[in-house]
């Protein structure tokens, strides 16, 4: 079947744009996380939902970061007024069920480069 | 402080030895460890998860688990060149939700 699928998968804005990034998880898995990985650096943790629900927000930087789930599919990560620290790659993972002995399988990730 | 640790190497090994790539936690409780595997410019898949102490092996794979030592391995016996790769150590902590937090990875060369 089909896999997590994220678009776009590269994105250049300039320095203050706002950015939105699609993830689409894999159907009928309850839990979606966001990850941010710095080039060299292993993933680290954004935010997860499940279903329409965010249950944790703890690691979004700052309040230029914004996601949400509405329908409990597909989820919107949006960063608002674009800084030079945002680059790097955005990756999104999906889990079937909502418990920590789940394995996450992860979408390509989006490459976002601020100039 | 960082919660997982793991040597970024580059660790490299010939074709057929054994691989051998650490990683430790900090002082927390924990439930579950993921090994993930990343070639460059790839997302992460899963290679090994393994819940509790002891030794979990699948076909060339063994992950070793030791929670009093706050210790997990994976072992990769007959290397390929295929298996050059980034490996990265996950943990889901007891009470901070369903997230891993990851280490920096250990990136693997095998030599042909």
């Amino acid at each position: 079947g089909a896999g997590v699928s994220q678009s776009p998968r590269y994105k250049v804005a300039k320095r203050g744009q706002d950015v939105a990034l699609r993830c689409d998880p894999i159907s009928g898995h309850v839990s979606l996380f966001w990850y941010q990985q710095a080039l060299g650096q292993g993933p680290e943790f954004l935010t997860y939902f499940q279903n329409e629900a965010q249950l944790d927000k703890s690691g979004l930087p700052s309040d230029r970061f914004f996601a949400e789930r509405p329908e409990g599919s597909v989820s919107t990560l949006k960063i608002q007024r674009t800084q030079q620290e945002d680059s790097a790659v955005y990756l999104c993972a999906s889990s079937r069920l909502n418990n920590p002995y789940n394995e996450q399988f992860f979408g390509p990730g989006t490459r976002l480069t601020v100039l | 402080q960082k919660e997982v640790e793991q040597n970024s190497g580059p660790l490299s090994v010939p074709e057929g030895a054994i691989a051998s790539l650490n990683c430790t936690y900090s002082d927390r409780g924990s439930q579950s460890f993921f090994w993930y595997r990343q070639y460059s410019g790839k997302s992460p898949e899963l290679i090994m998860f393994i819940y509790s102490n002891g030794d979990k092996e699948d076909g060339r794979f063994t992950a070793q688990l030791n929670k009093a030592s706050q210790y997990v391995s994976l072992l990769i016996r007959d290397s390929q060149p295929s298996d050059s790769a980034t490996y990265l150590c996950a943990v889901n902590f007891l009470n901070t939700g369903n997230q891993f937090y990851f280490g920096t990875g250990t990136s693997l060369t095998v030599i042909p």
